[in-house]
């Protein structure tokens, strides 16, 4: 089974610059998070989906953060502009939606972010 | 005071120590208690996953949990080098379409042969 799959694995840009991340779930888990996970820390919930709706978006400073999931499947999250706070990875993570499983989350490799 | 407060150590033990890694929490919704172990440069790994309160043994983990107490632990018996990773709580109230993850800072576990 392919695991949770996220591009790129790396990126550097300068401040107030735009940056896009994209995120290919494990097929059939119809429930999508992103996470922020700044270094020393552990990850915090940005955004969750279920299918291409939001379920939680609470944490998401919607100001310059955006997040989409058009067709149920990939995401794609955005920082417009970005700032060195924004310094940190990004996780993407997908569960299921019935039984216990749906409280198990399977993560991807992330992306790294650095804003100089 | 924090949701989930978890040690960030760091921790180093020896090859075959027993290993005790812990977790407070404060919200008593919590149900659902998850370990995941994260090597440097990857994502979080599910290691062990508990519905309210007890002992879970998977090999040389063991994982327990305590709702009175508002804490969880996770044991590692005979330690391997393979082990040094960062250890993360996690927690989820649960219900409705929200399982939303809580985590703990990470515990950096390094196991020397």
């Amino acid at each position: 089974e392919a695991g949770v799959a996220q591009s790129p694995r790396y990126k550097i840009i300068e401040k107030r610059q735009s940056v896009a991340f994209w995120c290919n779930p494990i097929s059939g888990h119809a429930t999508l998070y992103w996470y922020q996970q700044i270094l020393g820390q552990g990850p915090k919930l940005l955004i969750q989906f279920q299918n291409n709706g939001v379920v939680d978006d609470s944490q998401l400073p919607k100001d310059r953060f955006s997040a989409e999931r058009l067709k149920g499947v990939d995401s794609t999250l955005k920082i417009q502009p970005a700032k060195l706070e924004d310094s940190a990875v990004y996780l993407c993570a997908s569960s299921l939606t019935s039984g216990l499983a749906k409280n198990i989350q399977y993560f991807g490799a992330g992306t790294r972010l650095s804003v100089l | 005071q924090k949701e989930v407060e978890q040690d960030p150590g760091p921790l180093s033990v020896p090859e075959g120590a027993i290993v005790s890694l812990n977790c407070t929490y404060s919200n008593s919704a919590f149900q659902y208690f998850m370990w995941y172990r994260q090597y440097s440069r990857k994502g979080p790994e599910l290691l062990m996953y508990t519905y309210s309160s007890g002992n879970k043994e998977d090999g040389r983990f063991t994982a327990q949990v305590d709702k009175s107490s508002k804490y969880i632990s996770l044991f590692i018996r005979d330690s391997q080098p393979s082990d040094s990773a960062t250890y993360l709580c996690a927690m989820s109230a649960g219900g409705g379409s929200n399982y939303k993850l809580t985590f703990g800072k990470g515990t950096l576990l390094t196991v020397n042969p």
